[in-house]
């Protein structure tokens, strides 16, 4: 099973500003299959990168993925104040399917 | 548009079973992989199962021990998830997602969720 470990646990940040979200997987994710999710509350995770660095359509050039392999981040340059939620990692390269434990952006 | 829209969920005792369903609509529903992932109360994401398009390729995640099955109507654009012998833990808001393409997509569209609660 591939474990995604994905920090920090919260950023409070203010708009504006820029956040850099951490996912770490052991082991490696194969062909860079990993994914980016957004989930406000009371709704259903949205998809936003998928190859680790593809935005999904729709999402705004604001959000940008990097990494490979066992590294990887996500990057919001400017916070806007709808970008306040949860942040969730995935790695679609071998079953079982799993997630990162989240990391909540927060004002 | 894709529309998935999920449905079944309740109050169930320790022991019990609830089926899911997820009605999908807005595409060919046959040419997709989908999933069940679950979301505890305030808890992160936890895949379920997945199926191939042809239901000829399943999955489960480890936890589930063979109490779930997953199974799919193409005739219908359906999605089930039976669910057995349930636990506490098992208390979850339950989201039908379909990958975006084959197995080695990742969830592109999800539904808005239907919660099961276990507890006598």
């Amino acid at each position: 099973e591939i474990v995604l470990t994905q920090s920090p646990g919260t950023l409070s940040l203010s708009p504006g500003e820029r956040a850099t979200l951490s996912c770490r997987a052991s082991p490696i994710v194969s062909s860079n299959y990993l994914a980016w999710y957004q989930q406000k509350p009371g709704q259903a995770p949205r998809l936003l990168i998928y190859g680790a660095s593809s935005r999904a359509t729709g999402i705004p050039d604001r959000f940008s993925g990097t990494g490979s392999r066992t590294d990887f981040t996500l990057t919001i340059t400017r916070l806007e104040p709808e970008d306040f939620a949860v942040y969730y990692c995935q790695q679609y390269s071998s079953a079982p399917l799993t997630f990162g434990g989240g990391t909540k952006v927060e004002i | 548009q894709v529309h998935l829209v999920e449905s079944g969920g309740g109050l169930v005792k320790p022991g019990g079973s609830l089926r899911l369903s997820c009605a999908a609509s807005g595409f060919t529903f046959s040419d997709y992989y989908m999933s069940w992932i679950r979301q505890a109360p305030g808890k992160g994401l936890e895949w379920v199962s997945y199926i191939s398009g042809t239901g000829s390729s399943i999955n489960y995640g480890a936890s589930l021990k063979g109490r779930f099955t997953i199974s799919r109507d193409n005739a219908k654009s359906s999605l089930v998830l039976q669910m057995n012998s349930l636990r506490a833990e098992d208390t979850a808001v339950y989201y039908c997602a379909r990958h975006s393409g084959g197995y080695f997509e990742p969830f592109d569209f999800w539904g808005q969720g239907t919660l099961v609660t276990v507890s006598s």
